[in-house]
Parts: C-alpha cells; sequence; structure tokens
C-alpha cells in the first residue's frame, strides 16, 4: 500500500497492558508525527521526528514512548494507559517538517480503547 | 500558547448557498496556514494551504492578519463537501518550526 499505513486499526487494552502502534510511510518523507484525536478535543500534536531525531514532545505523559528506527517507520508505545487516553492516535508524514509549503500525510489512525 | 480556533462546531447550509467556515490564530509572527478536510470514511487530507493562494474544489482562504483569520469560502456549496474541516498553524517554539496546531474542526453538513 501507498501513503501512510498504521497498524492496528483497533486495539483494546487493560490499564497493566503493554502495546505498540506502528506507522510505516513509503512516501519517501523524512518526517514523521504522532497526533491525538479525542472526542472533545482538538487533534493533539504529540512526537515528532525529522530524520529520525525527535524534534518535539508536547508534553506526553512517559507512558507514551515514541520510537523512529528508520525514516519510513514509526511506533508508539503503550504503557500502564488510563481509561482517558482512549482516542484515535493518527500518524503523519511530510517530506520535512513544519515548513509553509509543506504538506502532512495522515494514516487512518489507530482507535484506541483503554479499559 | 499558539491556538487555532474555530468557533462553529456544526454548519449545515443548503445545496448552492454560500459556505464560510470561521478560522481565527493567535500567533504574533508571521502565520503558516492550513485548511484540512476529512469526508465520511476517508482520511484526514491538505485542502489548501495560503502561501500557495490556491483554489481547491471551489475553495479559498484568505490570511487576513488585521483580523487574524483565516476563513474558508466557497460562493455555491456542493453536497460532496460535507465533511470535518480543520484549520491548522505551524507551530513555532524555540526559534523552530514544529508540526501543526490543529483548530477543533467544523462539521460542515450541505443540505439538498
Amino acid at each position: 500500500e501507498t501513503g501512510v499505513t498504521q497498524t492496528p486499526r483497533h486495539l483494546v487494552m487493560g490499564m497493566t497492558n503493554k502495546k505498540s502502534l506502528k506507522c510505516e510511510q513509503h512516501l519517501g518523507h523524512n518526517a514523521m508525527y504522532w497526533y491525538k484525536q479525542s472526542a472533545k478535543k482538538p487533534l493533539e500534536l504529540m512526537f515528532v521526528y525529522n530524520f529520525k531525531e525527535q524534534t518535539e514532545n508536547n508534553s506526553v505523559p512517559s507512558r507514551f514512548s515514541p520510537e523512529c528506527p528508520n525514516s519510513s517507520h514509526l511506533f508508539l508505545h503503550l504503557h500502564t494507559l488510563q481509561p482517558e487516553d482512549s482516542a484515535l492516535y493518527l500518524c503523519a508524514s511530510s517530506q520535512v517538517q513544519g515548513r509553509a509549503e509543506e504538506k502532512l500525510f495522515f494514516g487512518s489512525g489507530t482507535q484506541l480503547s483503554v479499559l | 500558547a499558539q491556538r487555532v480556533t474555530q468557533p462553529e462546531k456544526l454548519l449545515s447550509v443548503f445545496k448552492g448557498a454560500p459556505v464560510e467556515l470561521k478560522c481565527n490564530y493567535s500567533y504574533s509572527g508571521s502565520p503558516e496556514l492550513f485548511w484540512y478536510v476529512q469526508y465520511s470514511r476517508q482520511r484526514l487530507q491538505l485542502l489548501l494551504r495560503h502561501i500557495s493562494r490556491e483554489s481547491i474544489k471551489g475553495f479559498t482562504a484568505d490570511l487576513n492578519k488585521g483580523e487574524t483569520s483565516f476563513h474558508l469560502k466557497k460562493p455555491f456549496a456542493q453536497e460532496e463537501d460535507s465533511a470535518m474541516y480543520y484549520c491548522a498553524n505551524v507551530g513555532h517554539s524555540g526559534g523552530g518550526a514544529d508540526g501543526l496546531t490543529f483548530g477543533k474542526g467544523t462539521h460542515l453538513i450541505i443540505q439538498p
């Protein structure tokens, strides 16, 4: 598949579980992003990686741990989450981070439910 | 902190009527603004960006620095325009550019 692919599409986990979200992009981009979309809040930027280096951590709790082994793959490792962490987690990529002409390409998201 | 405000959660207009989706931003520097759209069962995707001064699917958006606004407009709405629309600004912290800051979104419904 071309574009930005996220797996799994849906995830249900208990508060003591450890799980990982995966994002893969086949666009040759150098910047990748994690966003959180909750029901009553705007899309919230969580992490930004530019050329595999983390350039932004938007005050995200340590129970969320990102990993970017290469420019094509991005993971979000989850552990001891809370029910309020239930949300749609969106991955995005762009050629380079945060310039006016840059276009973000989004994945379909992982719908996470924490019980 | 930088903010993007979309005051309307829901906007319903009839087909053929003009549409205006409001967006206001708070940023003291030069903003870098975008409109993203999410159609039903599709991914969030870029609609247009202010730097390009483009018209996409009949939509335009003009940056008004005096009013700190970037409203999205279309003169004649079509049913296929029904979607969630998000206004976004490039974040700036520590002198560098970051990811996008999004508004809460406006759900546009075009009635036949």
